[in-house]
């Protein structure tokens, strides 16, 4: 059955570092997607950034990139020169096969904390 | 395009009370999907339509909760009798089809506490 882990239930990170957020997955499929969805505190979510598991380079989104290591089966989400708006949790979730029309699992999310 | 949008945004029921959850998903999305954040848990899946039917129910915790999409427009999830372990984020997703590298859009979620 897939699972998501995510470890860190909570981190605090002084403004402008990098952050990388753990995440480490299990699934029997060979086709899968990965993601990492955004919560503020106003609630929505908002998608960030999507790897596949065929994809050859790690995904990159502006100042967020994804650390793909598909032997570990991790995806790391890591944020460079975070900013006080980052502040919010974070959840990476995937999909199993490649229809955007199968589930995704999620994990239970990491609180980040940007320090000004 | 307008988004994911859901109603009531918050809603406090009493134990044993009905209550209805909407969501009005982007235009155009076939597919549309629930799924539930209890506090500090992970966000778990409950059900996906397509369309007007139901893709997959896997996820509904019990027969207390009912979910139908009206003409595979508008979705209501309906939770009757309401009991305590209910209360949480209940959130409303779509995506279109065949765009793999496409996430869902999300709503901004029906915080429900049951009293």
């Amino acid at each position: 059955a897939q699972k998501i882990t995510q470890t860190q239930p909570g981190m605090f990170v002084q403004e402008k570092e990098a952050v990388t957020l753990d995440c480490t997955y299990d699934t029997s499929d060979q086709s899968y997607g990965l993601f990492w969805y955004k919560q503020p505190s106003s609630g929505e979510m908002i998608f960030l950034i999507y790897q596949g598991s065929y994809d050859e380079q790690n995904a990159t989104e502006g100042r967020y990139s994804l650390n793909f290591q598909k032997a570990r089966k991790s995806a790391n989400l890591v944020i460079s020169a975070s900013q006080l708006g980052d502040s919010a949790m974070y959840f990476c979730a995937m999909r199993e096969g490649y229809s955007s029309a199968s589930k995704i699992i999620f994990g239970s999310g990491t609180r980040l904390s940007i320090r000004p | 395009e307008a988004g994911v949008t859901q109603f009531p945004s918050h809603s406090v029921i009493e134990k044993g009370q009905t209550v209805t959850l909407r969501c009005d998903p982007i235009s155009g999305h076939d597919n549309l999907y629930w799924y539930r954040r209890v506090m500090g848990k992970e966000i778990k899946f409950l059900l996906h339509f397509v369309k007007e039917s139901k893709q997959d129910e896997s996820g509904m915790p019990n027969n207390r909760f009912l979910a139908e999409r009206t003409g595979g427009t508008y979705s209501t999830l309906k939770v009757q009798p309401a009991e305590l372990e209910d209360s949480g984020v209940y959130f409303c997703a779509s995506s279109p089809n065949a765009r793999r590298r496409y996430g869902y859009t999300f709503g901004s979620g029906t915080r429900l506490t049951v009293v």
